[in-house]
């Protein structure tokens, strides 16, 4: 079975001070990993899309990374208009005939001034 | 307008109404998914249509009905809910595909919070 799983549950950080945001997945063969934002009372917001072991992909102060079995999602020096609920999701051979993406359940960061 | 647009955005009702939510996408794709997302748990697939086709139900109760009259538009009607279908119900749209879907990037709009009393 495809799953998606995100560490940690919830982060937080002062300004400035840079983390890493890790999600873990195992599908029957990936199509594409994704990484969105999502705010509050909003829905969530594409950020990246990665294909292949190896790939990086950066915006602003966010730069996501991918292998084999993990991505990361790196924020350096955040600031508090980074705070958000993160979500990584795939898209697996599996379900690759209906476009469906299968999500972990996100990572809430709190970036304090 | 641009994007995906969900309408209402709140919605209260009993258990006995029927109500319908509504999206619209000004994206050009062809392609339309229902998502539902509950506190402390990952969105939840619930329908996806390609082309006007409907290509996946994830073992949904029948109380939810979905509809696809073009591209651009995706309905879904509720009856007789339970309070633990409560929660943000998210649409979106990516491009379709004739074959297999290849890394290929959802689209949402910003949800419809419906509230079962």
């Amino acid at each position: 079975e495809d799953q998606v799983t995100q560490s940690p549950e919830a982060l937080r950080l002062q300004e400035g001070e840079s983390s890493s945001l890790n999600c873990s997945y195992t599908v029957s063969g990936l199509r594409g990993l994704f990484w969105y934002r999502q705010d509050p009372g909003k829905g969530p917001e594409f950020l990246f899309t990665l294909y292949s072991a190896g790939e990086e992909k950066e915006k602003e102060r966010l730069k996501a990374t991918l292998t084999k079995k993990e991505s990361f999602l790196h924020i350096t020096a955040p600031k508090p208009e980074d705070s958000a609920t993160y979500l990584c999701a795939v898209q697996a051979d599996g379900s690759s005939n209906t476009g469906k993406l299968i999500f972990g359940q996100g990572t809430t960061l709190q970036v304090k001034p | 307008e641009t994007g995906v647009t969900q309408t209402p955005r709140h919605l209260v009702m009993g258990m006995t109404n029927k109500k319908s939510l509504k999206c619209e996408q000004h994206l050009g794709h062809n392609a339309m998914y229902w998502y539902k997302q509950s506190a402390k748990k990952p969105l939840e697939l619930m329908f996806v249509y390609n082309f006007k086709e409907q290509t996946e139900n994830n073992s949904v109760p029948s109380r939810f009905s979905p509809e696809c009259p073009n591209s651009s538009h995706l309905f879904l009607h509720l009856h007789t809910l339970q309070p633990e279908d409560s929660a943000l119900y998210l649409c979106a749209s990516s491009q379709g595909s004739q074959g297999a879907f290849s890394g290929t990037p959802l689209h949402f709009g910003n949800g419809t919070r419906l509230t079962v009393t």
